[in-house]
């Protein structure tokens, strides 16, 4: 099986653009979580999708917004970007609440 | 809230020294799932294991053993006859095994630095 994939894999862009990451998971995985690593606040949670709706969210701005599709495959998206919101993005999915999440290689944000 | 602590910022040692690697943990939830991920430089979370709150069985899988002990809140990773392929961050994370409608993704640790030197 494949592994969760994410794209693109490195972004670089200016203060108040905004950007989409993508997040595939493995296939049969219906959800999708997402966190932020930073050198300063470690891995923090960001949301989880199932089936398409947001079952959890951490506490970030609204600045920070995801959806997930009909097949799973979701994206995060971040507006006005701020130097801050430079990070290693990580996408993982897993079959249900109570499965292990499994980790994609992560997106590299950097914001100039 | 929950909590996860990893007093080891940094450990190093030498190849095929047996090492070990804290964990504490806080939370209100009586039940819960505790893991071990492993981040190598190319930045990937690589699952090493999974337990139940309510099964303290010790579990041992090649030279990897993780001791999980509920009294203490403590849930401590060993590495016996480390390798130079060891050498990754190691974060411990908790999250409750039913959801409270809040943030309750997975909480980590701030992670351990493990250098094995040959």
């Amino acid at each position: 099986k494949a592994g969760v994939t994410q794209t693109p894999r490195y972004l670089i862009k200016t203060r108040g653009q905004q950007v989409t990451l993508s997040c595939s998971p493995i296939s049969g995985h219906r959800s999708v979580s997402w966190y932020q690593q930073t050198p300063g606040q470690g891995l923090q949670f960001l949301f989880e999708y199932f089936s398409e709706t947001q079952r959890n969210k951490g506490n970030f701005p609204g600045r920070f917004s995801g959806r997930q599709f009909s097949n799973s495959r979701s994206e995060m998206n971040v507006s006005t970007l701020e130097l801050g919101d430079s990070a290693l993005y990580l996408c993982a999915s897993s079959s249900g609440r109570g499965d292990t999440q499994y980790f994609g290689p992560g997106t590299r944000l950097t914001v100039l | 809230a929950q909590k996860v602590t990893q007093a080891q910022t940094e450990i190093s040692v030498v190849e095929k020294e047996d090492v070990t690697l804290d964990c504490v943990y806080e939370t209100r939830d009586t039940t819960y799932y505790l893991f071990w991920y492993k981040q190598p430089p190319s930045g990937e979370l690589v699952f090493l294991i999974r337990r139940n709150s309510f099964d303290e069985q010790n579990e041992i899988s090649g030279r990897y053993s993780w001791n999980f002990q509920k009294s203490t809140s403590s849930f401590n990773f060993t590495i016996t006859a480390s390798q130079v392929v060891d050498s990754a961050v190691y974060f411990c994370a908790l999250r409750p095994m039913y959801s409270g409608g809040g943030a309750d993704g997975l909480t980590f640790g701030k992670g351990t630095h493990l250098i094995i030197q040959p």
